[in-house]
């Protein structure tokens, strides 16, 4: 099993360029979540998806979307990148029951010159 | 607001001493959720308390939680230098599903 697996690893755009993070993993989970990391201060939730067909805004979701495409993938887009947006990106899945353990992915570092 | 506070931010401690890490959360929630996080790393989970009262033990490291303080512990117990890493305490908001993480501790254990 490779558990949670995100791409690209590394991103540099230029302010105003969009893309797209991809996010899947194989562990049947009902529940994704995209997070940032910045220096500091912790992971903050941008947005998640509690089960197939659902979508929730988490603490930062402003300027990003997202799409739940199937069980198993959980994209992130950021449609114009804004220096603000410089960070590292994980998704994270878990099953959604009692316990709810995250399990996270390896993380994307993306900076926006 | 919802807050989850951590204390300290940096613990720089030698081996085979004691120390705990405080963990501090303003909403209700009976899910609480320990992590770690080497440099340049994802996290992992470490582990999860459900319920006041619960304790959880790995090793070296306890956790315990008490939810009508609104708080959790990380108890390190006779350090070694692989423990150094950052240590992550994360809240599900009403039990909600949805996740608050504290801004973490970075513990720095020297041999």
């Amino acid at each position: 099993n490779a558990g949670v697996t995100q791409t690209p690893k590394f991103q540099v755009l230029k302010t105003g360029q969009s893309m797209t993070l991809q996010c899947a993993q194989d562990m049947n989970h009902n529940s994704m979540y995209w997070y940032r990391q910045d220096p500091g201060m912790g992971l903050r939730l941008i947005y998640y998806s509690a089960s197939e067909g659902t979508t929730d805004k988490g603490e930062v979701p402003n300027g990003y979307n997202v799409s739940r495409l199937n069980k198993r993938e959980f994209s992130l887009r950021l449609e114009s990148a804004a220096p603000s947006q410089t960070s590292v990106y994980f998704c994270a899945s878990s099953e959604a029951g009692v316990v709810d353990t995250q399990y996270f992915g390896p993380g994307t570092r993306l900076t926006v010159l | 607001e919802l807050k989850v506070e951590q204390n300290p931010l940096f613990l720089s401690m030698q081996e085979g001493k004691n120390y705990t890490i405080y963990c501090n959360y303003s909403t209700t929630s009976d899910r609480l959720y320990w992590y770690r996080q080497d440099p340049g790393k994802s996290l992992e989970s470490l582990f999860v308390l459900l319920s006041n009262g619960a304790v959880k033990q790995e090793g070296r490291l306890m956790a315990s939680l008490d939810t009508k303080a609104r708080l959790s512990t990380l108890h390190i117990t006779a350090a070694v230098h692989d423990l150094s890493a950052t240590y992550f305490c994360a809240v599900d908001a009403y039990n909600f599903n949805k996740f608050y993480f504290g801004s973490g501790t970075k513990l720095n254990v020297k041999p």
